[in-house]
């Protein structure tokens, strides 16, 4: 078990450019949530998968941001025509998802930060 | 809709005094609770949670919580503060109707002072 892992750790970017950020879950975990958290605040839900099916998406996430799990192991996180409010830590999460409500493990996060 | 409230942004203890994070919830089912740590740059640690159980759940590294229904509660302790314990700390709640989902409080910085 090697943990959460999320890359880029850090990514600057302009406005306007688009961005992907990749997190792959501990082996094995079927289920994979996606988070923002900006400076002060708690993480808050994006979006998440049960293997490859993108079952809820928060209203936070606009059209610019796409989520995938093609094979239902890693996910990228990709937003579009990047603004400087989308500065924020990206952090993933994963769960085994065997039944009901589980306990959450996180990766270190991408903190992004829009020019 | 479920909510996290935490009762203090920051919080400042002496090493060896007891620590208090405290931690009020809303729901309209019974909840399941989370307390995570989150230390600088890095991402969350789980250090305890409760689903339903003993009201008194043990985590790592000495912390426990109690929760209480009565008073919508589930306020995180340890007897005695270390240095490694300064860090920032979140309470969370996800609804038993959810896919699992967590809504996180806006988290309590903790301080130690030697």
């Amino acid at each position: 078990d090697t943990g959460v892992s999320q890359n880029p750790r850090h990514k600057i970017t302009k406005r306007g450019q688009n961005v992907t950020f990749r997190c792959d879950p501990i082996s094995e975990h079927n289920r994979l949530y996606w988070y923002r958290q900006t400076l002060g605040q708690g993480p808050e839900f994006l979006t998440y998968f049960q293997n490859e099916a993108q079952l809820e998406k928060s209203r936070l996430l606009s059209d610019r941001f796409s989520a995938e799990r093609p094979k239902g192991s890693f996910s990228t996180l990709e937003i579009q025509r990047t603004e400087q409010g989308d500065s924020a830590m990206y952090l993933c999460a994963s769960s085994p998802g065997l039944a009901g409500v589980e306990a959450q493990y996180f990766g270190p996060g991408t903190r992004l930060l829009v020019l | 809709a479920q909510s996290v409230t935490q009762l203090g942004s920051h919080v400042s203890v002496s090493e060896g005094a007891l620590v208090l994070l405290r931690c009020n919830y809303s729901s309209s089912v019974p909840p399941y609770l989370f307390w995570y740590v989150q230390y600088p740059n890095q991402g969350l640690q789980l250090l305890l949670k409760y689903t339903s159980a003993a009201t008194l759940v043990k985590g790592i590294n000495g912390f426990e919580a109690e929760f209480k229904k009565s008073e919508t509660s589930f306020h995180l302790t340890k007897p005695s503060a270390h240095m490694s314990d300064a860090a920032e700390y979140f309470c969370a709640v996800s609804d038993r109707g959810s896919q699992g989902n967590l809504i996180f409080g806006k988290g309590t910085k903790l301080s130690v002072k030697p």
